[in-house]
């Protein structure tokens, strides 16, 4: 079946340590997005990438980095810069910037 | 940013249509308004997009004003398995990128 996989589901950490998101997909999709999610809000865009080794900041992106070596996977480190960085993380693909996109499942990331 | 108003949350009964309202009055020329939806602890779904037509498939129906200042998702007969937070997005053309409102919160009753 083709999708987006994203883990662990649930990722705990202590404040200060670096963390690394995993993001898969396996439709052959040129466009990879991360969006962050608190509760009871919409999503927010953190990083976008059109194509391969090339990525772009959204609207929140201080404190994240990512990369995108391979066309399947899209990594999310979140760095102890992040001021807040307890939420829900969803990793999103499309075929081009212009299209739909899909999502994966989420990772909910608890940093104490 | 151009910015989508949602009702917080509507109800409808199992079976019966629900017209979801969006207004979007800054919108752009070339700004695609999408819907998706999304359950408790889950990824958003993908459910329609259009620009300036009324646009169908499978999931719904979306209806677009003529002067695309707002917009309305049609589900035609609501399952239990329709309750979710529906989002009104602005796919913002200069942009390349979705701007997520808080979306409405649809409960089904059976």
């Amino acid at each position: 079946d083709g999708g987006i996989t994203q883990s662990p589901k649930y990722l705990f950490r202590k404040e200060g340590q670096n963390v690394t998101l995993s993001c898969e997909q396996n439709l052959n999709h040129d466009a990879m997005y991360w969006y962050r999610q608190d509760p009871g809000q919409g999503l927010r865009l953190i990083y976008y990438s059109q194509i391969v080794n090339d990525f772009q900041k959204g609207d929140i992106a201080e404190g994240y980095s990512v990369s995108r070596e391979k066309k399947e996977s899209f990594p999310l480190t979140v760095t102890s810069a992040q001021k807040n960085p307890t939420a829900f993380y969803l990793c999103a693909s499309s075929i081009s910037l212009t299209y739909e996109q899909y999502f994966g499942p989420g990772t909910r990331l608890t940093v104490t | 940013d151009a910015k989508t108003t949602q009702p917080n949350s509507m109800e409808s009964n199992e079976e019966e249509p629900v017209h979801l309202p969006c207004n979007h009055s800054t919108i752009s020329g070339t700004d695609y308004i999408h819907w998706y939806r999304q359950l408790p602890s889950q990824g958003p779904e993908y459910v329609i997009h259009g620009l300036t037509s009324n646009v169908n498939n499978r999931m719904a129906s979306l209806a677009i004003a003529e002067d695309r200042k707002s917009s309305t998702l049609i589900l035609h007969r609501a399952t239990l398995r329709d309750a979710a937070v529906y989002y009104c997005v602005l796919f913002e053309g200069g942009s390349e990128k979705l701007v997520f409102g808080k979306g409405t919160k649809l409960t089904v009753n059976p």
